[in-house]
């Protein structure tokens, strides 16, 4: 099975900054990874698929990178609907089946 | 434009059987570019995905739970539907359901999600 680790659980970053946050696999996975955006009380949103192709109406400031076991999703100004819970998800081994990374928390600081 | 829409009990007696249904709008289940999926997310922890199913009836199960499970599609309806048996605390969640894009039988990411629906088990 394939573990995702995603880092830092919690990222503190001002208004107007950029957030880096990373995804690592535990196995080569391609680019068969997608990141998502979940706010308090919604469903989760997709950003990212490809590790690197932004959804439809996924503002440019979000950018994905990354192949094989490393991967990076970029915001590269953050506004305030921004602050959020982001997911990443590999879809290269199937089955077993779809696994996530634990969620890194990005907050104001 | 699709729409996902859980519905199901909110609230499961332990032991019982947990069975909520996803009705899918604007769209048909019946297309072969995409799959059916339910997650689901205990009370301030991460997503855990539950099993896929193919337009065709397919299944893929989370093997964590695979005993414990049925996913199957009505596409007379155009629904899907989740059923989990011999359910305990643990299986409190927030349950989603969602489309997966599919390639050439290839299960990729999921791109529309329903809102979720909160399930409680308790007595």
């Amino acid at each position: 099975e394939i573990v995702l680790t995603q880092s830092p659980a919690i990222l503190s970053v001002s208004p107007g900054e950029r957030a880096t946050l990373s995804c690592r696999a535990s196995q080569s996975i391609s680019n068969n990874l997608a990141w998502y955006q979940q706010k308090p009380g919604q469903a989760p949103r997709l950003l990212i698929y490809g590790a690197s192709t932004r959804a439809t109406g996924i503002p440019a400031r979000f950018s994905g990178s990354g192949s094989g076991t490393e991967f990076t999703l970029t915001i590269s100004s953050l506004q305030s609907e921004d602050f959020a819970v982001y997911y990443c998800h590999q879809y290269n081994n199937w089955p077993p089946g779809a696994t996530f990374g634990q969620g890194t928390k990005v907050e104001i600081k | 434009q699709l729409q996902l829409q859980e519905s199901g009990p909110g609230l499961v007696k332990p032991s019982e059987t947990l069975s909520l249904t996803c009705i899918v709008s604007g769209g048909s289940i019946r297309s072969s570019d995409y799959s059916w999926v339910w997650i689901r997310q205990p009370p301030g922890k991460g997503l855990e995905w539950i099993g896929s199913i193919f337009h065709s009836g397919s299944t893929y199960y989370n093997p964590s739970l695979k005993s414990r499970i049925t996913i199957s599609v009505d596409t007379s309806k155009n629904q899907f539907s989740l059923r989990l048996s011999s359910v305990t605390a643990a299986d409190t969640a927030v349950y989603f359901c969602a489309r997966h894009v599919t390639v050439f039988g290839v299960l990729y990411y999921m791109d529309v999600w329903g809102e979720g629906t909160t399930v409680t088990v308790s007595s």
